[in-house]
């Protein structure tokens, strides 16, 4: 069965600090996406990428970085965390064929303090 | 500027009643208009597409209706149980391979039994 894991579940951190948001996905998808969740916003993209070696901005890119070195990884980096990026991060994988259905992870929830 | 808007933020139906979500959206490009479904702790689940050729879905108890003048769209949720207390989100894009998806802010649904 597809399935995409996030780690860690939940993290705290403090402003000024690094924090990277891991996403493997075993579902052989080219695409992947991070998002954060807030209330009233639903789910806003941050950066995705078509494949391995790939990165394109979303939405809302300021302040986050991403890496994809591999089809299965793709990770999200804080390089100087503030308060406002407080938030549940959700990674998702999908295919470029059928359905364009969209599978995510379960969360990670980030306090940075 | 929010993309795709749904309403009620949030709505309270019996068990056995119709709950009506609903959604619109700003792009006139968008052609694809998937509905997915969250419970607390866990990462959003496709529900039910429709693309904007169609002006009704059916799966099971779960009905798209689609207006593609108006830029509008709901999701009925026939004879309402208590599990499916969850969040909804509307969401849209184009309907071609890497086309990312746009978010509305959700509707929390409560089902009382």
């Amino acid at each position: 069965e597809a399935a995409v894991t996030q780690s860690p579940r939940n993290k705290v951190a403090v402003t000024g600090g690094k924090v990277t948001l891991s996403c493997n996905q075993t579902n052989n998808h080219n695409n992947m996406y991070w998002y954060r969740q807030d209330t009233g916003h639903g789910l806003r993209l941050i950066h995705y990428s078509y494949g391995a070696g790939s990165t394109e901005k979303g939405d809302i890119p300021d302040g986050y970085k991403a890496s994809r070195p591999s089809q299965e990884n793709f990770s999200l980096i804080l390089e100087l965390a503030t308060p406002s990026q407080t938030s549940v991060y959700f990674c998702a994988s999908g295919d470029v064929w059928g359905s364009y259905e969209q599978y995510f992870g379960p969360g990670t929830r980030l306090t940075v303090l | 500027q929010q993309q795709v808007r749904q309403s009620p933020q949030s709505l309270t139906v019996w068990e056995g009643e119709t709950a009506i979500l609903n959604c619109s959206y700003e792009n006139s490009a968008f052609d694809y208009f998937p509905w997915y479904q969250q419970f607390p702790g866990e990462g959003p689940a496709l529900l039910i597409s429709i693309l904007s050729v169609s002006n009704k879905k059916e799966d099971g108890r779960f009905t798209i209706f689609f207006n593609k003048r108006e830029k509008k769209l709901s999701l009925h949720i026939a004879d309402s149980q208590p599990g499916d207390s969850a969040t909804y989100f509307c969401a849209a894009s184009k309907n071609n391979a890497g086309a990312k998806l746009t978010f509305g802010g959700g509707t929390r649904l409560t089902v009382r039994p």
